[in-house]
């Protein structure tokens, strides 16, 4: 089956840049997520790329595709405090369901 | 913005014991998903569901659970004989259309005793 893989952990100082990083193995992704855990919360989505674009950015947040390397980021430009939280990154496949990574727990420090 | 809604945030429950988890999802939206997240391991998928019927379920979503849309706007998942590694997150989520973001409720969190 899928196999969507993130790392654990980021710690970034508050102005940086924060990148998120994460492999998936299907090669029939139509489209592919992130979403963002606040403690306590539910799973907000962030953005969304579609599997033959590249890039899209979104105010702060861009996203790359390298769909060769089956390789998906998420860059957050002058991250900030409330920026802390996990960061999933999901595939949808041909199939309509999720398969969510195990989540990078981001922490921003001041 | 519209959201999906999720009742209630933490249900604790006897091992053996029904349990109907609730949805209200968002109003326009035609599919409806169940996801569930055991502490410390991956989101996975559960069951998804459009037009009164379930389209795609995963090898997790056995005969103890089922799905329904007992009227116009809520969803629910049942588990009819809870066990203890029914413990998790469950997370409801809908989409306007199959393969459109799918947008998640704040989840209840199943303690099963």
């Amino acid at each position: 089956g899928e196999d969507v893989e993130q790392s654990l952990f980021l710690s970034v100082r508050e102005g940086d840049s924060s990148v998120i990083n994460c492999t998936y193995t299907d090669s029939s992704s139509t489209y592919l997520y992130w979403y963002k855990q606040e403690p306590g919360a539910g799973l907000q989505l962030l953005t969304y790329i579609f599997s033959n674009m590249d890039m899209k950015q979104d105010q702060r947040l861009t996203v790359l595709l390298n769909k060769k390397d089956k390789h998906l980021s998420l860059r957050i430009a002058d991250t900030q405090t409330g920026d802390s939280a996990i960061y999933f990154c999901a595939d949808q496949t041909g199939a309509n369901n999720l398969f969510f990574g195990t989540g990078t727990r981001l922490t921003v420090i001041p | 913005e519209p959201e999906v809604t999720q009742t209630p945030s933490h249900q604790v429950t006897q091992m053996g014991q029904e349990v109907i988890l609730r949805c209200v999802p968002i109003s326009n939206h035609l599919y409806f998903y169940w996801y569930r997240q055991i502490l410390g391991q991956k989101v996975e998928f559960l069951v998804s569901f459009y037009n009164n019927e379930i389209s795609e379920k995963s090898e997790i979503f056995d005969d103890q659970f089922s799905v329904e849309r007992p009227d116009g706007s809520n969803f629910t998942l049942k588990i009819r004989s809870t066990k203890l590694e029914d413990s998790a997150m469950y997370f409801c989520a809908s989409s306007e259309a199959r393969a459109q973001p799918q947008h998640f409720g704040d989840g209840t969190r199943l303690s099963i005793l």
